[in-house]
């Protein structure tokens, strides 16, 4: 398996503008997680689902951001409007929902908004 | 909601001297524990992880970790840094399938 898939990798957009951040997780696996990466605030979990289906968000900052997972395979995380505050490294994981088992993240999107 | 304190964010420290980075827990119920490193330009990839058995528990390149129940408490050790181990590690809890991660522990091994 070719692991946890992210794209992009880098993106840099301007204020305002809508960004649309994709992850396809490993096969397989039933639940997913999408996180965000700062220097201030570490990496905070924003949302995560399972079976497709969303269980917590509460991390979501506002309602600028959404993210959906229409099947096992893909999964969205949207900004719109960005702002330059959402300048971040955002990382998607995934795992199979059994005891003992751990996540395995993608190579994350860098986002600069400007 | 389970959380994760990760204390003394930024450690340095010589090759060839011990590590110890603590990692407490507030959660009510089961659960497993895991600490993932970051190299510096990439994404997290796993150390160790204990979910039952040994509270004892031992992870690649030389690095182990002990589950203490009564202190909630998931501790990261290694005998003898060296500077590849220059990264950032992250304490993880997952709860009732919630995973959540400390703020981290920035580590700089000096050659």
């Amino acid at each position: 398996d070719a692991g946890v898939i992210q794209s992009p990798r880098h993106e840099v957009t301007e204020m305002g503008q809508e960004v649309t951040l994709r992850c396809k997780p490993i096969s397989g696996h039933n639940s997913l997680f999408w996180y965000r990466q700062t220097m201030m605030r570490g990496l905070e979990l924003l949302i995560y689902f399972n079976n497709n289906v969303p269980i917590d968000d509460s991390g979501m900052p506002e309602d600028r951001f959404s993210a959906k997972m229409p099947n096992a395979s893909f999964s969205t995380l949207k900004i719109q409007p960005s702002e330059p505050r959402d300048s971040a490294v955002y990382f998607c994981a995934s795992r199979m929902e059994i005891r003992g088992t751990e996540a395995f993240f993608g190579q994350g999107t860098r986002l600069t908004v400007v | 909601a389970q959380s994760v304190s990760q204390h003394n964010h930024h450690v340095i420290l010589s090759e060839a001297a011990s590590l110890e980075l603590g990692c407490n827990y507030s959660y009510g119920g089961t659960v497993n524990l895991f600490w993932y490193v970051q190299y510096p330009g990439q994404h997290l990839q796993l150390l160790l992880k204990y979910f039952s058995g040994d509270p004892l528990v031992k992870g690649i390149k030389g690095f182990e970790a002990e589950f203490i129940k009564s202190k909630f408490s998931f501790n990261l050790r290694k005998p003898s840094v060296q500077w590849s181990d220059t990264a950032e590690y992250f304490c993880a809890v997952n709860g009732n399938n919630r995973l959540a991660f400390g703020k981290g522990n920035q580590v700089v091994v000096i050659p």
